[in-house]
């Protein structure tokens, strides 16, 4: 177990939809990273928060969109979803900066049908 | 833009076997984990090297950083059913990690 949380696990919704992915890190983790997976793109960065701030951003979509709340979860938030949004979306924890041990949670498997 | 290349992508061979999987770039990166993905799983952290050449052993596992801090190679000995997975490296740099796409081992009986 990683110590960090992430709901639901999976998650079957229509292209059009909007869905809301949770994540509560590692205590004592001040930053999360938003991973997606896919079977042929691996593991694309997305966007990571430090202590409430977004610190960097990967290759998010307009569409998508994340927040850290002041007691450190986090949600990363899919709207007008498609078909090719389907994929593994992975939280990741870490203490600090993005060089240090990186904690993954289990994931949400979203499908868009 | 950097990039890490991981080789080869697949690999599958029996149980015993010696076995090398390579992360390559032309970037100098200031560290390197390595990270093994299980199905259903989020990738666990093996590794983390930060001098040139250096090398460190987990159990079966030899992890070597090339001396430019550019790539980095995984040996596994005696492979095992216990082995497969998705084998990830990520390179630390500018205070973000660059991720290879992997390299998807499996270990037959």
């Amino acid at each position: 177990d990683s110590g960090v949380t992430q709901t639901p696990k999976h998650l079957i919704t229509a292209t059009g939809q909007r869905v809301t992915l949770r994540c509560s890190p590692r205590s004592g983790d001040l930053s999360v990273y938003w991973y997606q997976q896919s079977l042929d793109q691996g593991l694309q960065f997305l966007i990571q928060y430090y202590n409430g701030e977004e610190r960097a951003k990967g290759n998010i979509l307009e569409r998508f969109s994340a927040q850290q709340f002041p007691d450190l979860h986090s949600e990363l938030n899919l709207s007008s979803l498609e078909l090719g949004d389907s994929a593994l979306y992975f939280c990741a924890s870490s203490v600090g900066e993005p060089n240090e041990k990186l904690f993954f949670g289990s994931g949400t498997q979203l499908s868009v049908l | 833009t950097q990039l890490l290349e991981q080789s080869p992508q697949f690999l599958s061979i029996q149980e015993g076997e010696n076995l090398t999987v390579y992360c390559n770039s032309s970037s100098v990166f200031s560290s390197l984990q390595w990270y093994r993905q299980e199905p259903g799983e989020g990738p666990v952290l093996l590794v983390t090297v930060v001098t040139g050449g250096e090398v460190k052993k987990l159990k079966r596992l030899t992890f070597q950083f090339g001396d430019a801090r550019k790539d980095s190679s995984l040996h596994i000995t005696a492979a095992q059913p216990g082995d497969t997975g998705l084998y990830l490296c990520a390179g630390g740099s500018n205070y973000q990690l660059i991720w290879g796409a992997g390299t998807k081992l499996i270990i037959k009986p």
